[in-house]
């Protein structure tokens, strides 16, 4: 089955405390991006790849690292999480790099920092 | 900046109305996607219009691309409760490089 997956789909942490969330496709999607999403606010990009080892900054990366090795794969990386960090995440791909194609999007992944 | 606005942003009806929600920018946009999610899941896309004055059906549901290509619409008739949902629409920035979403509708229907 075509899909993206997230791991895990909740998570609560503690200020400071180093995390990771893991992102798949098995689409041999391109592209992949993040996204936030919070109440009043929509979903807005964090960081997105047009493909291996190309990542770039979407519109609030500030707090968060990408990495982007292999094709399939597009790990979100908190080194320090602070509490305003607290969100519903979605990780997306499209075939091609350009979103105006369908995006896949994972379950997301809720995230409480305390 | 590019911005996309829905309204309404709730919206609570009874099985079997009719509805429209609108998606309005002052930007031009190459095309507009209509998603539909879920509570715990992610969004999932329901169609994307390209072409200025465009409309295309999906079974209840009908989407407009407006003619200048800076507003769009969805129209359901006869909502039934599975509609139930947060309804987004999204464009490419002009960099080609993420999708801008609305705040999105969020919609009730009641038996």
């Amino acid at each position: 089955e075509a899909q993206v997956t997230q791991n895990p789909r909740y998570l609560i942490t503690v200020t400071g405390k180093k995390l990771t969330v893991t992102c798949s496709q098995n689409m041999n999607h391109e592209y992949m991006s993040w996204y936030r999403q919070d109440p009043g606010l929509g979903l807005r990009q964090i960081y997105y790849s047009m493909n291996v080892e190309v990542t770039d900054k979407g519109d609030v990366p500030e707090g968060y690292k990408v990495s982007r090795k292999e094709k399939r794969n597009f790990p979100l990386i908190l080194e320090s999480p602070s509490p305003n960090q607290t969100s519903l995440y979605f990780c997306a791909s499209s075939l091609m790099s350009l979103p105006s194609h369908e995006q896949y999007f994972g379950p997301g992944t809720r995230l409480t920092v305390t | 900046t590019q911005l996309l606005e829905q309204s309404p942003q709730f919206l609570s009806i009874q099985e079997g109305e009719n509805l429209t929600v609108y998606c309005n920018s002052s930007s031009v946009f190459s095309s507009l996607q209509w998603y539909r999610q879920e509570p715990g899941e992610g969004p999932v896309l329901l169609v994307t219009v390209v072409t200025g004055g465009e409309v295309k059906k999906l079974k209840r549901l009908t989407f407009q691309f407006g003619d200048a290509r800076k507003d769009s619409s969805l129209h359901i008739t006869a909502a039934q409760p599975g509609d139930t949902g947060l309804y987004l629409c999204a464009g490419p920035n002009q960099a080609g490089t993420a999708l801008i979403f609305g705040k999105g509708t969020t919609l009730s229907v009641s038996s």
